[in-house]
């Protein structure tokens, strides 16, 4: 059983375009993540929601807004992508804070 | 605020040889810090994890990683190279408080020489 799962797996659009990301965990777990790994490999921590507060990191753009609609869900949603949004993007889940995260298999996003 | 620096974007190591993988993190308040494994087009899996107990944390795959608060260092380990450890090796931090979530290095490639 897959316990965190993200669809679309690859993801080809046209700038401009609006475009969502679905991840779901059935781990039970309090707080959900989404991260950004850059063609660098670089990753970067863009939101972690739970069900008392969401967390922004103050870089993204707002275009980007997740979505949950319930605990085991966040989704992802992107409005007017640009070519700098092509990346390889993770959902993650713990059970609190300082717990270990397990991540899903990652959404390729490529914005020609 | 916390950062983690890796020393090394590639190491190569033989076959059988020891393996190290230098992590040095910043944090203000007790860390809690993990090493990651991500193999090609694949999502991150757990090495190990440091969250206060013993310094020294032994994780899957033989892999061990020993923290060092005087050094501000969690270096990662394993006796003895095998091909199938080939991949990229993420060292991460967080403080544990509400979900801010995992701050990265930038990750250390690890080549294996037959």
């Amino acid at each position: 059983d897959t316990a965190v799962s993200q669809t679309p797996k690859y993801l080809v659009t046209q700038m401009g375009n609006d475009k969502s990301i679905k991840c779901e965990q059935n781990l039970g777990h309090d707080t959900m993540y989404w991260y950004k790994q850059d063609s660098k490999k670089f990753l970067k921590i863009m939101f972690s929601y739970n069900n008392k507060e969401l967390i922004i990191n103050e870089t993204v753009p707002n275009r980007f807004s997740p979505k949950s609609p319930d605990k085991a869900h966040l989704n992802l949603h992107i409005n007017s992508l640009e070519l700098g949004d092509s990346a390889v993007y993770f959902c993650a889940s713990s059970q609190q804070g300082s717990d270990e995260q397990f991540f899903g298999p990652g959404t390729r996003l490529t914005v020609l | 605020a916390q950062s983690v620096t890796q020393l090394g974007s590639h190491v190569s190591v033989s076959e059988g040889a020891l393996v190290l993988l230098r992590c040095n993190y910043s944090s203000s308040v007790p860390p809690y810090l993990f090493w990651y494994v991500q193999y090609p087009n694949q999502g991150l899996q757990l090495l190990l994890k440091y969250t206060s107990a013993a310094t020294l944390v032994k994780g899957i795959n033989g892999f061990e990683a020993e923290f060092k608060k005087s050094e501000t260092s969690f270096h990662l380990t394993k006796p003895s190279a095998h091909m199938s450890d080939a991949a990229e090796y993420f060292c991460a931090v967080t403080s544990g408080g509400g979900a801010d979530g995992l701050t990265f290095g930038k990750g250390t490639h690890l080549i294996i020489q037959p």
